[in-house]
């Protein structure tokens, strides 16, 4: 059985850097086709990729994004970690991690959790 | 990017109405389709894959068709637990995109 969790403040300032962490059981990051996400849900609107990291080590981001995030992967802790610097209000949201397996996009989602910027 | 874009963005209908969502997307996606269903406080869950694959677990009135730039989602004889968002997303490229949900409430 897949679980995925985040992990990570409810609360940050804006200029602030976000840094979530998902913990997830049930497969290897290690595995060909296998990958984590992460996907974003503002209160109220859609649903909205931000990067994905590849059991090989590839990682691909939302161009509109790219030069805040970074998202890693730590094996042996069965975790992956999305950073984003410069908060802003506008980055309230519910982030959620995702297992992603060849063909079927993303299969498997944590609960989520909400990050609310402000000061 | 590949834009997605689903119709309508709110559907009105009754328990047993069989329903309809389309999908479009701004260019040829293949068959990388897939279509989730999220409920008020919780996170999406997979029903469709592929364009027509029945993710494991998920009722069989739930079907879906399409290929290239046009999908549609059906929910044949709708129940009180399918009221619900539903959300397209093309995996055929990157960035993934998806698809600005259809809400299906009670009529």
């Amino acid at each position: 059985q897949i679980t995925l969790k985040e992990s990570g403040p409810a609360l940050v300032k804006p200029t602030q850097t976000l840094t979530l962490t998902c913990t997830f059981s049930g497969f290897s990051l290690s595995t060909a086709g296998v990958g984590v996400g992460w996907i974003r849900q503002p209160p109220g609107k859609a649903l909205e990729w931000l990067a994905l990291i590849y059991g090989d080590g590839d990682r691909r981001y939302s161009p509109s994004l790219r030069s805040r995030l970074t998202i890693t992967r730590d094996t042996s802790k069965n975790q992956v970690v999305l950073t984003m610097t410069n908060m802003d209000p506008v980055d309230t949201a519910t982030y959620y991690c995702a297992h992603r397996i060849t063909d079927r996009s993303f299969d498997s989602w944590g609960q989520g959790t909400l990050v609310t910027v402000s000061s | 990017d590949i834009q997605m874009t689903q119709s309508p963005s709110t559907l009105s209908a009754s328990v047993g109405d069989r329903v309809t969502i389309t999908c479009r997307a701004s260019q040829s996606v293949r068959s990388w389709l897939a279509w989730y269903q999220q409920k008020p406080g919780q996170a999406p869950s997979l029903l469709i894959y592929e364009a027509s694959s029945l993710e494991s677990g998920v009722p069989s009135r739930f079907s879906g068709s399409g290929s290239g730039t046009e999908f549609t989602l059906t929910i044949n004889s709708l129940q009180p637990d399918d009221f619900a968002t539903y959300y397209c997303q093309q995996y055929n490229s990157f960035p993934r995109t998806f698809g600005q949900g259809t809400k299906v409430e009670i009529k």
